[in-house]
């Protein structure tokens, strides 16, 4: 079946430095890729899709590369924000698409230290 | 800031009870999503419609019912609520397919279910 890996610890940085977080999945070879921000008790919020022709894409600060060949997604925050702090949740359509359904990783939390 | 709500917030109930979370929108998307999710894990889906009167179940077997009588509402119910099904439940909708956004999801703020 599929899965949806991200780590599972927290990372922790410093404000201003670049935060990294990572998305492998398994099993198929998806459409597209989307990263979401989830804050505590609060539902997921859209930050950007990727999709499998597209090798990178950009917005504001955030940065998401997609390598199909090694089945794995890159998320970068550059110049972070303690205000940046979160879950970030990688999320894939399923196998076989489906009305536009995703599957969802477990998350990363980041936490930006001043 | 997306137009999807959800009440109540927060819901602590008794064993037995039966419940309705509500769900609206006011974006007119045609699809909509419950999800389910714990603490720390992940977002695993329960139900789904594309439209009126059009919905399925999800990945995740729940004993939970929903209907979509009206585009902008999607509202979940429990018939008889078990300690089990305490968790917090997540709506979202999508836009309609030949749209350049549509497989964003807009979330609501959430229902925590405590049940008791």
């Amino acid at each position: 079946s599929q899965k949806i890996e991200q780590n599972s610890e927290a990372l922790n940085i410093q404000e201003g430095k670049t935060a990294t977080l990572t998305c492998n999945y398994t099993n198929y070879s998806p459409a597209y890729l989307q990263w979401y921000r989830q804050d505590p008790g609060r539902g997921p919020v859209f930050l950007l899709l990727i999709r499998e022709n597209e090798k990178e894409k950009r917005k504001e600060r955030l940065k998401v590369t997609f390598d199909t060949t090694l089945k794995q997604s890159l998320f970068h925050i550059t110049a972070s924000q303690p205000a940046d702090s979160a879950t970030y949740l990688c999320a894939l359509p399923p196998r076989g698409g489906g009305y536009n359904k995703l599957i969802f990783g477990a998350g990363t939390r980041l936490a930006v230290h001043p | 800031e997306a137009d999807i709500y959800q009440t109540p917030r927060y819901l602590v109930i008794g064993t037995g009870k039966k419940i309705t979370l509500e769900c609206s929108q006011t974006m007119g998307h045609d699809k909509m999503y419950w999800y389910q999710q714990d603490p720390g894990m992940e977002l695993h889906l329960i139900h789904y419609s594309y439209g009126v009167n059009s919905t399925e179940k999800g990945d995740l077997s729940s004993e939970s019912t929903v209907s979509r009588i009206r585009t902008e509402h999607f509202p979940l119910t429990l018939e008889s609520a078990r300690p089990s099904h305490t968790s917090q439940y997540l709506c979202a909708s999508s836009e309609s397919q030949g749209t350049s956004r549509k497989y964003e999801q807009y979330f609501g703020p959430g229902t925590r279910l405590t049940v008791t």
